[in-house]
């Protein structure tokens, strides 16, 4: 059964630092991974989307990358701002299945 | 581009009660899903829909969940009789198609508690 785990549950930073958050799946037969962001009382925004076949995808100051043999993906944010708190969660899509999500990192960046 | 519609936003029910919630996903979509998000922690999967028909809801408690999509566009999620535990946030997504390389969109959620 595929468990997906992210590590730190929670990050406080202070503006302008740059920042990974850690996601790991225990089965690597993925067919894809998805970071996705979740503000306060709304719903789920998609990030980034890495197929199984790529090692990493960028989006403006978020690249996230795919270690599938190792079971890892991390989210790197530079140059971090107030606007990007929020609880970031990590997915794992298998053949057959809906995505299995992580319980989230919320990350906290003080001005 | 209309993204996936839920309503209510918010409910409050006392335990033992019924409550039905609303999606209407992105146009197009054939693949619809109910994620249940409790404080805390990452959705879990209730039910998905491709199209009207049901691929997967192995995690639905079908003792008192149930979901449709009869015309294969909007859908109902129905709680009878609601329990404290039930108390989360109610997630409605849609997709293209239930593969892989499609993203995947989610509504703003409903949010219940059961008191």
């Amino acid at each position: 059964k595929q468990e997906v785990t992210q590590i730190p549950a929670a990050l406080s930073v202070p503006e302008g630092e740059n920042l990974v958050l850690n996601c790991s799946f225990t089965d690597s037969a993925i067919y894809n991974l998805q970071w996705f962001r979740q503000d306060p009382g709304k719903g789920l925004t998609s990030l980034l989307l890495i197929q199984s076949s790529q090692r990493e995808q960028t989006s403006g100051r978020l690249n996230a990358s795919l270690d599938k043999s190792s079971g890892r993906s991390t989210l790197y944010i530079a140059a971090s701002q107030p606007g990007d708190s929020a609880t970031y969660l990590c997915a794992v899509g298998q053949a057959g299945t809906a995505l299995i999500f992580g319980k989230g990192t919320t990350l906290s960046v003080s001005s | 581009e209309a993204g996936v519609a839920q309503s209510p936003r918010y409910k409050i029910i006392e335990k033992r009660q019924s409550v039905a919630f609303w999606c209407n996903p992105i146009s197009g979509h054939a693949t619809l899903y109910w994620y249940q998000q409790i404080l805390g922690q990452g959705p879990k999967l209730l039910i998905q829909f491709q199209n009207n028909g049901v691929v997967d809801d192995s995690q639905l408690p079908k003792d008192r969940f149930s979901a449709e999509r009869l015309k294969g566009v909007d859908s109902t999620l129905k709680i009878q009789p609601a329990k404290l535990e039930d108390s989360a946030v109610y997630l409605c997504a849609s997709s293209l198609e239930g593969l892989g390389g499609n993203t995947i969109y989610f509504g703003e959620g409903s949010w219940l508690t059961v008191v």
